[in-house]
């Protein structure tokens, strides 16, 4: 069935650049998206790319896509302590449902 | 700009109760959706809304859960008979379109049974 995988953490110096990394199984997948979920709070849309995009960039946001590998990545610029976060790393399989990975943890360190 | 409202943040009800949780989806939004996220797991599908009816729902969705859009703006999950199991944070989602329109959610109403 369909899967998206990320690595549960991610620990960097602030002001370096974070890349985030996800996997997907599904190749019909159309959008994929990443979500933003601060402690206590919701899922917040950061960024989605259609599937026949290779790369999109929206300010400090860089999202690739290589979709022979079936692998996604979000760079996050100049990473600050505010973008201390889940990252959710999900693809959409079908017209009515997202697959999610299990959230990357990104970590600043001063 | 624009968000999904969810009520209430938090409910802490007893095995076996009736709950009610709610979401007002974005205005101008025509497809809704309930996820779930058992604390350390994946976030879980449940159901999708359109046109006032299923569009489409998982396994998890079974006849325990139903819902409705009782009037123009509300969208409700109900769970008949909690279960300990239940526990978990719920997500309403809107989107405009379902192919050509992300899904944008709510705070979420942390569900709590004891």
């Amino acid at each position: 069935g369909e899967d998206v995988e990320q690595s549960l953490f991610l620990s960097v110096r602030e002001g370096d650049s974070s890349v985030i990394n996800c996997t997907y199984t599904d190749s019909s997948s159309t959008y994929l998206y990443w979500y933003k979920q601060e402690p206590g709070a919701g899922l917040q849309l950061l960024t989605y790319i259609f599937s026949n995009m290779d790369m999109k960039q929206d300010q400090r946001l860089t999202v690739l896509l290589n979709k022979k590998d079936k692998h996604l990545s979000l760079r996050i610029a100049d990473t600050q302590t505010g973008d201390s976060a889940i990252y959710f790393c999900a693809e959409s399989p079908s017209n009515y449902q997202l697959i999610w990975g299990a959230g990357t943890k990104l970590i600043i360190k001063p | 700009e624009p968000e999904v409202t969810q009520t209430p943040s938090h409910q802490v009800t007893q095995m076996g109760q009736e709950v009610i949780l709610r979401c007002v989806p974005i205005s101008n939004h025509l497809y809704f959706y309930w996820y779930r996220q058992i604390l350390g797991q994946k976030v879980e599908f449940l159901v999708s809304f359109y046109n006032n009816e299923i569009s489409e729902k998982s396994e998890i969705f079974d006849d325990q859960f139903s819902v409705e859009r009782p009037d123009g703006s509300n969208f409700t999950l109900k769970i008949r008979s909690t279960k300990l199991e239940d526990s978990a944070m719920y997500f309403c989602a809107s989107s405009a379109a379902s192919l050509n329109s992300p899904l944008h959610f709510g705070n979420g109403t942390r569900l709590t049974v004891t």
